[in-house]
């Protein structure tokens, strides 16, 4: 079974430049969650989505920050313009179902702004 | 107080020993509760996921649940230079469909 597939896998930008990520869960999988990791820290919610729909986006900064997931299967998940401080890996992660189901990181994307 | 609190470490074992890591948490009413391994430049591993008090094992890995006292653990015997990661803790809060991690803690297993 493939796993959480993710892309690109380094992204190197300057700020204010636009800039996305794309994620591809594991098949089957309704919820798809996408996490901010700062080093040294665990990795930190943005948006979670169950099929199609972001039920949990309260951490999203959504001023410059948005994602979608269209079909209920892949979604992007988009920074315009970025700033300094948002670099950092950015982990999307797949699970059957919300609430106490396990879940399954992709690689990662991480990003660096100049 | 942070949601889920891990020690940071690092945490440093002769290859053999047992690795014992520690994690608690805020939220009473979780009921699910995970162990990450992540090693250097990688994503998140899920290792472990604990539902109910008491052990679980799972090969040289043991995960351990009190929730009267909010404390969840890992055990690796026999630890192996392999097995030098950062260790998270996950946890699932009530009411809320997602995990909050811990920072993790750094684990060296020295040959």
């Amino acid at each position: 079974e493939a796993g959480v597939v993710q892309s690109p896998r380094y992204k190197i930008i300057e700020k204010k430049q636009p800039v996305a990520f794309w994620c591809n869960p594991i098949s089957g999988h309704n919820t798809l969650y996408w996490y901010l990791q700062n080093l040294g820290q665990g990795p930190e919610l943005l948006i979670r989505y169950e099929n199609e729909e972001a039920v949990d986006d309260s951490q999203l900064p959504k001023d410059r920050f948005s994602a979608e997931r269209l079909k209920g299967v892949d979604s992007t998940l988009k920074i315009q313009p970025a700033e300094l401080g948002d670099s950092a890996v950015y982990l999307c992660a797949s699970s059957l179902v919300s609430g106490y189901n396990e879940q399954f990181f992709g690689p990662g994307t991480r990003l660096t702004v100049l | 107080q942070k949601e889920v609190e891990q020690n940071s470490g690092p945490l440093s074992v002769p290859e053999g020993a047992i690795a014992s890591l520690n994690c608690t948490y805020s939220d009473r009413g979780s009921q699910s509760f995970f162990w990450y391994r992540q090693y250097s430049g990688k994503s998140p591993e899920l290792i472990m996921s604990i539902y109910s008090n008491g052990d679980k094992e799972d090969g040289r890995f043991t995960a351990q649940l009190n929730k009267a006292s909010q404390y969840v653990s890992l055990l690796i015997r026999d630890s192996q230079p392999s097995d030098s990661a950062t260790y998270l803790c996950a946890v699932n809060m009530e009411g809320a469909n997602d995990m909050r991690f811990g920072a993790g803690t750094r684990l060296t297993v020295k040959p």
